[in-house]
């Protein structure tokens, strides 16, 4: 099974609003991430967690707070955002760090 | 830097024709490994591929075929007898081993493939 699940599949929300996505993935993988990606551009990473712990930040701006409880589950929680902050937002995950990353669905994010 | 290039923005073609879908990629590293996703239009990346830098070997996978030419810095994608299915976006990516227990991907811009009946 190489299912990753994320929700919501869509988010409306203002720019003083608080909100949170949710990302699981249940294949024992160490590695997860999340990936913003703009209309008809590739996904830009974001963050990576290697084994619970933060890995990379690819400088992303404070109103992303991201989190992961344990390893099958990862948080990306959301406070005071932009409009130019919708995007669909991709959760992945990896066996290993060279392995390769199995996608969630996306969450398809507007802010207003 | 690490680079992915896929010039090709668009492609169209009508059923059960072949098609190929160019990568060229740049690093300096000598391990590194390249991958092949496709987004289709519900948005999910689904992953087809991956090749480490060590092995050359073309592969094969029912209608999908691959070739990794080092020389040329290549990792090219062909469909036969492509299906109205196959339409998509498709990424060729390439991954570094960094420290820390992770890897990077970095996409190309993305191959938007047609396919009319």
């Amino acid at each position: 099974d190489t299912e990753v699940t994320q929700t919501p599949k869509h988010l409306v929300m203002g720019m003083t609003n608080k909100k949170s996505l949710k990302c699981e993935q249940h294949m024992g993988h160490r590695a997860m991430y999340w990936y913003k990606q703009k209309a008809k551009k590739p996904p830009e990473l974001m963050f990576v967690y290697s084994y619970e712990k933060l890995s990379i930040n690819e400088s992303v701006p404070s109103r992303f707070s991201p989190e992961c409880p344990n390893s099958s589950l990862l948080n990306l929680h959301l406070h005071a955002l932009q409009p130019e902050d919708s995007a669909l937002y991709l959760c992945a995950s990896s066996q290993a760090p060279s392995y390769e990353q199995y996608f969630g669905p996306g969450t398809r994010l507007t802010v207003t | 830097a690490q680079k992915v290039t896929q010039a090709q923005t668009e492609i169209s073609v009508v059923e059960k024709e072949d098609v190929t879908l160019d990568c060229v990629y740049e690093t300096r590293d000598t391990t590194y490994y390249l991958f092949w996703y496709k987004q289709p239009p519900s948005g999910e990346l689904v992953f087809l591929i991956r090749r480490n830098s060590f092995d050359e070997q073309n592969e094969i996978s029912g209608r999908y075929s691959w070739n990794f030419q080092k020389s040329t810095s290549s990792f090219n994608f062909t469909i036969t007898a492509s299906q109205v299915v196959d339409s998509a976006v498709y990424f060729c990516a390439l991954s570094e081993l960094g420290s820390g227990g992770y890897n990077k991907l970095i996409f190309g811009a993305g191959t938007r493939l047609a396919v009319h009946p």
